[in-house]
């Protein structure tokens, strides 16, 4: 598997624009968690999915931030519209949670920038 | 609510020094633990995991772990660190009975001098 994927590894979008971050969790993971990462606040928990059902929101920081899971293989996440303070690295993990117990694997982020 | 604490924000070490990275979390019941490390620029990537059994846990490029139930704690070591463990480590617990929530402490940066 190719672990997983998250698209694109950079984005630079002006204020006011939408950003819609990707992601493809490894295949078979019933668990997809989003967070973005920040000098400032380290790493948050945004929001989480189980079997594409969101489980918990509550770290979505605004209504500005929106998030989908339509499939078990897709994931997206939507800042409608973007600010500056929305500059950061977001990234992506997913695990499988059955009999065995693993551990979350992460993409490589997106680095976004805002301007 | 249910959380986890590092202890150090930035830590500064010479070459061969040995190095503890302690880690806390809140009472939640059975726990899966993980430490992740994040070298500059690049993702998290697994250390190692404790979901039951020894706890002394062995990961990679020599670094352990050691589950104390009674206190919560699940701290990082290694005897003797290189130039090359310089990154942020991240300690983060799965509370098996909240959703199988995946939380991370605020990290900590290590520095290790030449």
């Amino acid at each position: 598997d190719a672990g997983v994927i998250q698209s694109p590894r950079h984005e630079v979008t002006e204020m006011g624009q939408e950003v819609t971050l990707r992601c493809k969790p490894i295949s078979g993971h019933d668990y997809l968690f989003w967070y973005r990462q920040t000098m400032m606040r380290g790493l948050e928990l945004l929001i989480y999915f189980n079997n594409n059902v969101p489980i918990d929101d509550s770290g979505m920081p605004e209504d500005r931030f929106s998030a989908k899971m339509p499939n078990a293989s897709f994931s997206t996440l939507k800042i409608q519209p973007s600010e500056p303070r929305d500059s950061a690295v977001y990234f992506c993990a997913s695990r499988i949670q059955g009999l065995v117990n693993t551990e979350a694997f992460f993409g490589q982020g997106t680095r976004l920038t805002v301007v | 609510a249910q959380s986890v604490s590092q202890h150090n924000h930035h830590v500064i070490l010479s070459e061969a020094a040995s190095l503890e990275l302690g880690c806390n979390y809140s009472y939640g019941g059975t726990v899966n633990l993980f430490w992740y490390v994040q070298y500059p620029g690049q993702h998290l990537q697994l250390l190692l995991k404790y979901f039951s059994g020894d706890p002394l846990v062995k990961g990679i490029k020599g670094f352990e772990a050691e589950f104390i139930k009674s206190k919560f704690s699940f701290n990082l070591r290694k005897p003797s660190v290189q130039w090359s463990d310089t990154a942020e480590y991240f300690c983060a617990v799965i509370y098996l009975s909240n959703d199988y929530k995946l939380s991370f402490g605020a990290g900590t940066t290590v520095t290790v001098r030449a």
